[in-house]
């Protein structure tokens, strides 16, 4: 089994600046890496699919990148709606696996 | 517009047996594989069961294998968990997951998700 393991657990950052989490797999899935963004209470919702491509409807400002096992999400300048938990997913090898979280909160 | 709409959650106890339904709608039910993933309380996300858009194709995670068995009826617009032998750390919000990709085929990236209904293993 994949593991896919995230970093920072908590992610502190003020709002209008910019955040960067990150998503470490334990072997490579190419690029069959997905974000998502999930809000107290709430489903989670898509925000980027192939490590780079944006959902539809996802603002600009969420951007995806890496290959293979390194894989970055940037947010580039913070709104008070952007303060939630973020998990990475890898969809290359079964059993398919998310990452354990990084909750982004407001400094 | 596409809802999910999960039901059939509740308090079972540890050896027993429940059965999710997922009600489908707003979307051609049949061309997209489906998905159940769970979250136990203050947890992540655990996927847990994938079917092809045909049902022909099942796939399970390994801490469910053999216990739950997923299912779909395409003329019914809904998906089924069957989960059999129930333990404490099956207790979770269980979401049904519609697939992106309008492949049938299972890639497991979620572009809508259900509510979720909550499942509690306990005597």
């Amino acid at each position: 089994e994949i593991v896919m393991t995230q970093s920072p657990a908590t992610l502190s950052v003020s709002p209008g600046e910019r955040a960067t989490l990150s998503c470490r797999a334990s072997q490579s899935v190419s690029s069959n890496l997905a974000w998502y963004q999930q809000k107290p209470g709430q489903a989670p919702r898509l925000l980027i699919y192939g490590a780079s491509t944006r959902a539809t409807g996802i603002p600009a400002r969420f951007s995806g990148s890496g290959s293979g096992t390194e894989f970055t999400l940037t947010i580039s300048s913070l709104q008070s709606e952007d303060f939630a938990v973020y998990y990475c997913q890898q969809y290359n090898n079964w059993p398919h696996t998310f990452g354990q979280g990084t909750k982004l909160e407001i400094k | 517009e596409v809802q999910l709409l999960e039901s059939g959650g509740g308090l079972v106890q540890p050896g027993g047996s429940l059965r999710l339904s997922c009600a489908a709608s707003g979307f051609t039910f049949s061309s997209y594989a489906m998905s159940w993933v769970r979250q136990a309380p203050g947890k992540g996300l655990e996927w847990v069961s994938a079917i092809s858009g045909s049902g022909g194709s099942t796939y399970y995670a390994d801490s469910v294998k053999g216990r739950f068995t997923i299912s779909r009826d395409n003329s019914k617009n809904t998906l089924y968990l069957q989960m059999n032998s129930l333990r404490a750390e099956d207790t979770a919000v269980y979401y049904c997951a519609k697939d992106l990709f309008l492949l049938g085929l299972i890639v497991t990236v979620f572009d809508y998700w259900g509510q979720g209904t909550l499942v509690t293993v306990s005597s």
